[in-house]
């Protein structure tokens, strides 16, 4: 299916467990993201990607992991869960970033993956 | 730092309304600004993007302008249907970060 996906959709996981995350698109879209959202605090940036091999840390990278071997493919990673890193955790790309031509920084965004940490 | 602010938080109308969502921004240094609608459950969908250099942008029933000065962004919905109830948020491109600055957003129902 054409688009971005992200799975799973729900995950329960205990305190202290590694936990992925995992973000597929199939437009070749070069720039790729991870927001968390959580009430109180709106979208908030964990991780960003330009390229394959090249990532970056966002807003709230502490506890996260992420690696982008493959263009479509973007994993956020939980090394060791805690209760604070419950949210719902959304997956973006776009194919230009940083530009003013047309089409540029238009996200597009992925369902979401909703994650309790117990 | 920027911030980012929607008001209200909530807005009931009912169909047929026409109606103007509000964003304001701190730092009138953007380069760019998003409005998104998330259905509940579901991811953001883009709805339009305005450039720092345009004052608005229109698509269909929806129309965003642009007030650098003021810090101010608006989404005009016209002719409010059921199928608009969503949450709209708006965000905010600053620099030459790869960060979008979002507001906590608008959740919008829009009565038969």
């Amino acid at each position: 299916d054409a688009g971005i996906t992200q799975s799973p959709r729900y995950k329960i996981t205990e305190t202290g467990r590694q936990v992925t995350l995992m973000c597929h698109q199939t437009w070749s879209h070069s720039y790729m993201f991870w927001y968390r959202q959580d009430l109180g605090h709106g979208l908030r940036l964990i991780y960003y990607s330009a390229a394959a091999d090249i990532t970056d840390k966002g807003e709230v990278p502490d506890g996260y992991v992420v690696s982008r071997s493959k263009t479509e493919n973007f994993p956020l990673t939980l090394e060791s869960a805690t209760r604070s890193q419950t949210s719902v955790y959304f997956c973006a790309s776009t194919l230009r970033w940083g530009t003013l031509n047309s089409g540029a920084n238009v996200l597009t965004f992925g369902a979401g993956s909703r994650l309790t940490v117990l | 730092k920027q911030e980012v602010t929607q008001i209200p938080a909530a807005l009931s109308v009912p169909e047929g309304e026409n109606l103007v969502l509000n964003c304001s921004f701190t730092d009138s240094a953007i380069y760019n600004l998003q409005w998104f609608r998330q259905d509940p459950g579901k991811g953001l969908t883009s709805l339009l993007l305005i450039q720092s250099s345009q004052r608005e942008q229109t698509s269909g029933r929806l129309n965003a302008s642009l007030d650098k000065s003021s810090g101010r962004s608006t989404l005009y919905i016209a002719a409010s249907q059921p199928g608009d109830s969503a949450t709209y948020l708006c965000a905010a491109w600053m620099d030459s970060s790869y960060k979008l600055i979002f507001g906590s957003g608008t959740r919008l129902l829009v009565r038969p």
